[in-house]
C-alpha cells in the first residue's frame, strides 16, 4: 500500500521564478492538503482540495495556487517566488469517510530553496 | 482564529518520563492531534483526542481538557529514538481535516 508521495525531493529556484510541486495521495484517499513548514516552525496550512475543488484556504497570497486531478493527485504552484518562500512543502492526504477519517498522512515533503 | 502554544525545547534522560504541554485558543474545536517529526522527515501521527480524558497507546499517552484549552503528550520509558520535534495541532469546525499546528517542541533525549 503506497503512502503519500511527493516530487521533487529538493528544488532550487531563483527569486521571481515559478515552481510546481506534485503530490500523490495514499491509495484510497480523496482529500489533499498542502502545508508550508519553515525551518524550526510547525506546518502552516495553505489549502485543501476535495473533488477537484479548493475547499479551504489558509492565509497565503494568490501567488499560491493548486489543482487536483480526477485521480486525486494534486499540484501546488507558486508564482513570483520570494526568498521567504524557501521552506519544506508538505502534502497530506485523508479520506472523508472511513474508519479513521480524522487521520492525515503526510508525504516526505519537497524542500524548496529560493536564491 | 486559532493560537497554539507549546514549549520550544525540552531535554530528558533515557528511561525517564516526559510531559509536553500544549495550550490552544480556537474559534471552534473538532479534535487535537499530536505528531512526531524527526529532522528532515514528514510528521507522523501519534494521537487524536476529541473528548476530555486520557488516551493511551503503548509508551505514548495524550490528555485533553476542552474547558481549559489544554493538552499534554506523555512519553514513558524514553528511548534515544524519541529525540524529535513533537507537534500539537488543532482542527476547527470549518474545513475538511485542515489542521492548525503549533511551532513544535524539540525533545532531546540524553543517555
Amino acid at each position: 500500500d503506497a503512502g503519500v508521495t511527493q516530487s521533487p525531493t529538493h528544488l532550487i529556484k531563483t527569486r521571481g521564478q515559478q515552481v510546481t510541486l506534485r503530490c500523490s495521495p495514499k491509495s484510497g484517499h480523496d482529500t489533499v492538503s498542502w502545508y508550508q513548514q519553515a525551518l524550526g516552525q510547525g506546518p502552516q496550512f495553505i489549502f485543501q482540495y476535495y473533488e477537484e475543488e479548493e475547499r479551504q484556504r489558509g492565509n497565503f497570497p494568490d501567488r499560491f495556487s493548486g489543482h487536483q486531478f480526477p485521480n486525486y493527485s494534486s499540484e501546488l504552484n507558486v508564482n513570483a517566488l520570494l526568498l521567504g518562500d524557501s521552506a519544506l512543502y508538505l502534502c497530506a492526504s485523508s479520506l472523508v469517510r472511513g474508519a479513521r477519517p480524522y487521520e492525515q498522512y503526510f508525504g516526505p515533503g519537497t524542500r524548496l530553496t529560493v536564491t | 482564529g486559532q493560537n497554539i502554544d507549546q514549549p520550544t525545547e525540552m531535554t530528558a534522560t533515557e528511561g525517564a518520563i516526559v510531559q509536553i504541554n500544549c495550550t490552544y485558543q480556537t474559534s471552534g474545536f473538532n479534535g487535537l492531534f499530536w505528531y512526531q517529526q524527526h529532522a528532515g522527515e514528514a510528521p507522523t501521527f501519534l494521537s487524536y483526542n476529541v473528548l476530555d480524558g486520557l488516551e493511551e497507546k503503548g509508551r505514548f499517552s495524550s490528555f485533553l481538557s476542552r474547558s481549559k484549552g489544554y493538552s499534554y503528550l506523555l512519553l514513558k520509558e524514553l528511548q534515544m529514538k524519541d529525540s524529535a520535534s513533537y507537534l500539537c495541532a488543532v482542527r476547527g469546525y470549518t474545513g475538511r481535516r485542515a489542521l492548525t499546528f503549533g511551532s513544535g517542541t524539540r525533545l532531546q533525549v540524553q543517555p
